[in-house]
């Protein structure tokens, strides 16, 4: 079954605790894609990358680290994780670029809570 | 600055009429413009893609497109209960350094309540 899964789905950790959010997706797609969601902000990407070893900032990556050795797999990392990093984070991927048209697919979420 | 603007609802509609959810974005040069639905607590799924202007159905829902004023719109036909979710228009952007590479940038959503 073609899908992105992301590992783990609920976490809940300590401020400064270093943790890493794995993504993976077996549809061999070159994007991939970070976001957070937060009530009342929507959806905002956090980083992505285009291939292996390309990776570039979104909106929102302050606290965040990414990075893309292999084209399935792109993990989200938290070096010194803060309350305010506590949401809902979903990874992306797509054949290429949603500039030309390409449909995102999502994985299930993380559900994130920094105490 | 990259905007995508939507009514956050809740917009509600009795079973069986036609719901309405619209979106303006910032960027005049944007080619592609998606359409997600979210339930709560699960990932968004694609509804919708348009890239042309004018109307694009399939099934109960129909995109409509206005580049001249940056306006998309969905509509959905003959609402049923299960379609009660957030819906997500999403544009992307170019990067400012050029090429092909573009942010999707999502509205914040219009939740969707049909009352049977």
């Amino acid at each position: 079954e073609a899908q992105v899964t992301q590992n783990p789905r609920y976490l809940i950790t300590v401020t400064g605790k270093k943790l890493t959010v794995t993504c993976s997706q077996n549809m061999n797609h070159e994007y991939m894609s970070w976001y957070r969601q937060d009530p009342g902000l929507g959806l905002r990407q956090i980083y992505y990358s285009m291939n292996v070893e390309v990776t570039d900032k979104g909106d929102v990556p302050e606290g965040y680290k990414v990075s893309r050795k292999e084209k399935r797999n792109f993990p989200l990392i938290l070096e010194s994780p803060s309350p305010n990093q506590t949401s809902l984070y979903f990874c992306a991927s797509s054949l290429g670029a949603s500039i030309n048209g390409n449909e995102q697919f999502f994985g299930p979420g993380t559900r994130l809570t920094v105490l | 600055q990259k905007e995508v603007e939507q009514n956050s609802g809740p917009l509600s509609v009795p079973e069986g009429a036609i719901a309405s959810l619209n979106c303006t974005y910032s960027d005049r040069g944007s080619q592609s413009f998606f359409w997600y639905r979210q339930y709560s607590g699960k990932s968004p799924e694609l509804i919708m893609s348009i890239y042309s202007n004018g109307d694009k159905e399939d099934g109960r829902f129909t995109a409509q497109l206005n580049k001249a004023s940056q306006y998309v719109s969905l509509l959905i036909r003959d609402s049923q209960p299960s379609d009660s979710a957030t819906y997500l228009c999403a544009v992307p952007f170019l990067v400012n350094y050029g090429g092909s590479q573009g942010n999707l940038i999502f509205g914040k959503g219009t939740k969707l309540s049909v009352k049977p």
